[in-house]
């Protein structure tokens, strides 16, 4: 059974840096694609970035490119999300979410809230 | 602004067919399949259609999707109160090299 686990949300003030954690089991970690998506309160989900299976290729929203970092550990079966310069508009759940064998979003994790305010 | 545009939202009453349309371009839905998530009320979404038309196993074969150039739309039949939620529609767009996502639909069962 694939779980994903998300943890490290929180609240922290505006400018602050933040570290998501996604931990994965039930698959084959490095063979999938993951994606970080946000879900602002009441709002619409956003996608945030993705890294591939190997690590090698990574890609961002223009609104968090030059501010977060995806990066995967392959001996940990872990996601993560390094969050800096956070501003209030990054309030939102984030959830961690594991590719498919084509080209969807199959599984998804619980979510993590991060709340940016002073 | 979402990238795939829906209705924000639609109804029907139990037994009722209702239709959720979702409109993006040529960098997503026009060359990239169609993917559909319900999300119920304080919950993960969680995959309904993949592929434009297929269903995960465990999905009733009430929920049916389909593609047309650049649009798509997700068939609901058998309308029934468990199927009160969000759905939001997505798709990978080339020119952005991410995910994009419809701003979600509202299903209210009358």
């Amino acid at each position: 059974e694939v779980q994903l686990v998300e943890s490290g949300g929180g609240l922290v003030q505006p400018g602050g840096s933040l570290r998501l954690s996604c931990a994965a089991s039930g698959f084959t970690f490095s063979s999938y694609a993951m994606s970080w998506v946000r879900q602002a309160p009441g709002k619409g989900l956003e996608w945030v970035s993705t890294i591939s299976g190997g690590g090698g290729s990574t890609y961002y929203a223009d609104s968090v490119k030059g501010r977060f970092t995806i990066s995967r550990d392959k001996s940990k079966n872990t996601l993560y999300l390094q969050m800096n310069s956070l501003r209030a508009e990054d309030t939102a759940v984030f959830y961690c979410a594991k590719r498919g064998s084509g080209l969807y979003v199959e599984y998804w994790g619980q979510g993590t809230l991060v709340t940016v305010s002073s | 602004q979402s990238v795939l545009t829906q209705s924000p939202s639609a109804s029907g009453a139990p037994g009722q067919r209702v239709t959720i349309s979702c409109s993006g371009s040529s960098s997503n839905i026009g060359s990239n399949p169609v993917n559909w998530y319900q999300q119920l009320p304080g919950t993960a979404p969680k995959l309904l259609i993949y592929d434009n038309n297929q269903r995960p196993s465990g999905v009733p074969d009430r929920f049916s999707g389909s593609k047309s150039g650049t649009s798509a739309s997700l068939a609901i039949s058998g309308l029934q109160s468990e199927d009160e939620a969000d759905y939001y529609c997505a798709a990978w767009d080339d020119s952005l090299n991410g995910w994009v996502f419809g701003g979600g639909t509202k299903l209210t069962v009358l």
